[in-house]
């Protein structure tokens, strides 16, 4: 059983549209990162965050640390938005990151 | 921000043949990176963790005889693969981290290994 869990796994969405992306970890960790890969395209990291929440852009993370949760929102979604977003955290006491297995997000025009 | 370079971008050989992935922090110095691999549509998966100076770290089930990581410097480590097989193909991506305690990780394009 993987320990990052995130859903929806696919997600489609009209341009325009608010989207949501959420992630949940199985136990306490030190930071969590929300990354992006465009197809056949390198890892971005967009956020690191271990509390709180953090805007960029479009962007917004946000982590609730004592439900173990954390989402990933894009506003007035766009195409170029089209990728898998991963999440992804380091536990406490290790020193590598788990990931989750990914949201598929295409945004249509 | 802190860029990651890796070279080469995209890489075909034959089977058996050795090939050799660069992984680059170009504006910072890594003290740790990381060997991903990741197949399609599959999520990324640590093969190995670098310290500059030091052996690398394999995770269990990478053969490092094959997959050999050598971290010379702060700026630079390296990922060799060995008597590629077509199984190696694989998408070969490295991160770096520029001091032990801190959580932010610097990812490379990644490199694309065919193996023919």
């Amino acid at each position: 059983k993987n320990e990052v869990e995130q859903s929806p796994q696919n997600l489609t969405a009209q341009e325009g549209e608010f989207i949501t992306i959420n992630c949940s970890y199985s136990v306490g960790i030190s930071a969590l990162h929300w990354l992006q890969q465009h197809p056949g395209g390198g890892i971005v990291s967009l956020f690191m965050l271990s509390s709180g929440k953090k805007k960029h852009g479009r962007l917004i993370a946000t982590i609730n640390i004592q439900e173990k949760h954390s989402s990933l929102h894009i506003t007035a979604s766009h195409p170029r938005d089209s990728a898998v977003y991963i999440c992804a955290v380091y536990y406490y006491n290790t020193d590598k990151l788990i990931f989750g297995t990914g949201t598929r997000l295409q945004v249509f025009p | 921000g802190a860029v990651v370079s890796q070279h080469p971008s995209w890489v075909i050989c034959k089977s058996g043949t050795s090939v050799k992935i660069e992984c680059r922090s170009l504006d910072f110095q890594a003290t740790t990176m990381f060997w991903y691999r990741q197949f399609p549509k599959q999520s990324l998966m640590l093969m190995a963790t670098s310290n500059e100076g030091s052996k690398a770290t394999y995770e269990q089930g990478v053969e490092k005889d094959k997959f050999l990581i050598n971290h010379a410097s702060l700026t630079l480590s390296t990922l060799t693969v060995t008597s590629a097989h077509p199984e190696d193909s694989s998408f070969y991506i490295c991160s770096a981290r520029d001091f032990p305690s801190d959580y932010e990780q610097y990812f490379g394009p990644g490199t694309r290994l065919t193996v023919t």
